[in-house]
């Protein structure tokens, strides 16, 4: 399966805890998004990277939240001291190109926190 | 607020029956794209739209496009309970999605 993966599919973990997320784009797609989702809302923009170059971070993302790719293939999502707030499912995209309209977001099947 | 606003925000039909969801925006886009969720799965592809105007058929499902490229349509033909899912429109390089429609198709 040559898709979006990412790991884990699920975590609980206690307020205040730190918590990372992985993702793995498909080989040959140079940009990566991250995305917060709450149960029947939209997905909700964190941040998206061109390669390495994080090019774009959400007003909404505290500086609690970090993410990375550091040789442009997987990233990293980490939140740090979490919140009842941050339960949700986090989804990562990644695409082949710029040009939004020649290249859709392929979407992992993301990663559900549970913050207790 | 949001960019985009899409409704119904849920929408509960009878297998067979006709439906349109709608995304909306006072934002004028360069293309405007169209997935859908199913339950523990990431969004999917449906159909991109580019001009303004633009009807696209994809089976049973009809996208469209507004004159003005801030708005778009999808009009589902005779429902099946397999199209149940959460429909998203989506714009822009940064991908940013709207509200999403849930839509239960009842057999």
């Amino acid at each position: 399966d040559t898709g979006v993966s990412q790991d884990p599919r699920h975590k609980i973990t206690k307020r205040g805890q730190n918590v990372t997320f992985r993702c793995d784009p498909i080989s040959e797609h140079n940009r990566l998004y991250w995305y917060r989702q709450t149960l029947g809302q939209g997905p909700e923009f964190l941040t998206y990277f061109q390669n390495e170059a994080q090019l774009e971070k959400s007003r909404l993302l505290s500086d609690r939240f970090s993410a990375e790719r550091p040789k442009g293939s997987f990233s990293t999502l980490e939140i740090q001291r979490t919140e009842q707030g941050d339960s949700a499912m986090y989804l990562c995209a990644s695409s082949l190109g710029v040009d939004s309209y020649n290249s859709p977001l392929h979407f992992g099947n993301g990663t559900r926190l549970t913050v207790t | 607020t949001q960019l985009l606003e899409q409704s119904p925000q849920f929408l509960s039909i009878q297998e067979g029956e006709n439906l349109t969801v709608y995304c909306n925006s006072s934002s004028v886009f360069s293309s405007l794209q169209w997935y859908r969720q199913e339950p523990g799965e990431g969004p999917v592809l449906l159909v991109t739209v580019v001009t303004g105007g633009e009807v696209k058929k994809l089976k049973r499902l009809t996208f469209q496009f507004g004159d003005a490229r801030k708005d778009s349509s999808l009009h589902i033909t005779a429902a099946q309970p397999g199209d149940t899912g959460l429909y998203l429109c989506a714009v822009g390089n940064q991908f940013y999605f709207g509200t999403g429609t849930s839509l239960t198709v009842i057999p």
